[in-house]
């Protein structure tokens, strides 16, 4: 059973703090690695899609990095605001059983910033 | 580009009954999932379709799940005879291509609740 991991579960931050979240996956058979947001009463809304290992990317105060090797990627946001406040979730698309056609989730962080 | 929507946003059932929910993908995107995701979990993969045909069903769905997407458009999710174990968010994606590197876009999901 392949496992997509994330850590904190939930964070809880003030605003224009900065933070970071884990995500650990799978090392072998590695395509692509995903980061969603998923706000309150909205769809999840893609962030990165990484694929190279050391690929860095970055959308405004939101960045990431990515591990291939070693199976991590870090999703950094600074100077947190409130409208920041969401699920973080990533998403390891791999060649496994057979399968190459869908992402296995983790179970995401919920980041909550406090004005 | 009007995004995938879904239908309905909430659905109220009793244990037994059969419910349909419809998913309409981004009209240029051939591949569509269908996921499910319940309190504390990310989301999981239930089944995808690259054009009409359905390439994927999880080993871990029951029989009583079926899904369509008859040309090739919009898709549907049945679940007869629910259970109360089937209360969920169940989501539907698309993406433009069967490529690990572009990004799925989600509808609002559909939430279940069987009483």
């Amino acid at each position: 059973i392949l496992n997509v991991e994330q850590s904190p579960q939930s964070l809880h931050v003030q605003e224009g703090d900065s933070t970071n979240f884990t995500c650990s996956f799978p090392s072998s058979n590695f395509y692509a690695l995903h980061w969603y947001r998923w706000e309150t009463a909205k769809s999840p809304e893609a962030l990165f899609v990484m694929t190279l290992n050391g690929d860095e990317k970055k959308k405004g105060r939101i960045s990431a990095t990515l591990n291939t090797k070693e199976g991590y990627s870090y999703l950094y946001i600074k100077g947190s605001q409130p409208e920041d406040s969401a699920t973080y979730l990533c998403a390891y698309w791999g060649l496994y059983g057979g399968s190459q056609g869908n992402l296995i989730f983790g179970k995401g962080t919920k980041l909550s910033v406090k004005p | 580009d009007t995004g995938v929507s879904q239908d309905p946003r909430h659905k109220i059932t009793k244990r037994g009954q059969n419910v349909t929910f419809r998913c309409d993908p981004i009209s240029e995107h051939n591949r569509l999932y269908w996921y499910r995701q319940t309190l504390g979990q990310g989301p999981e993969f239930l089944t995808y379709f690259q054009n009409e045909a359905q390439l994927e069903k999880s080993r871990l769905l029951s029989d009583r799940f079926s899904a369509e997407r008859p040309k090739g458009s919009f898709s549907t999710l049945e679940i007869q005879r629910t259970e109360q174990g089937d209360s969920a968010m169940y989501l539907c994606a698309s993406k433009e291509s069967g490529s690990y590197n572009s990004p799925l876009h989600f509808g609002n999901g559909t939430r279940l609740t069987v009483t």
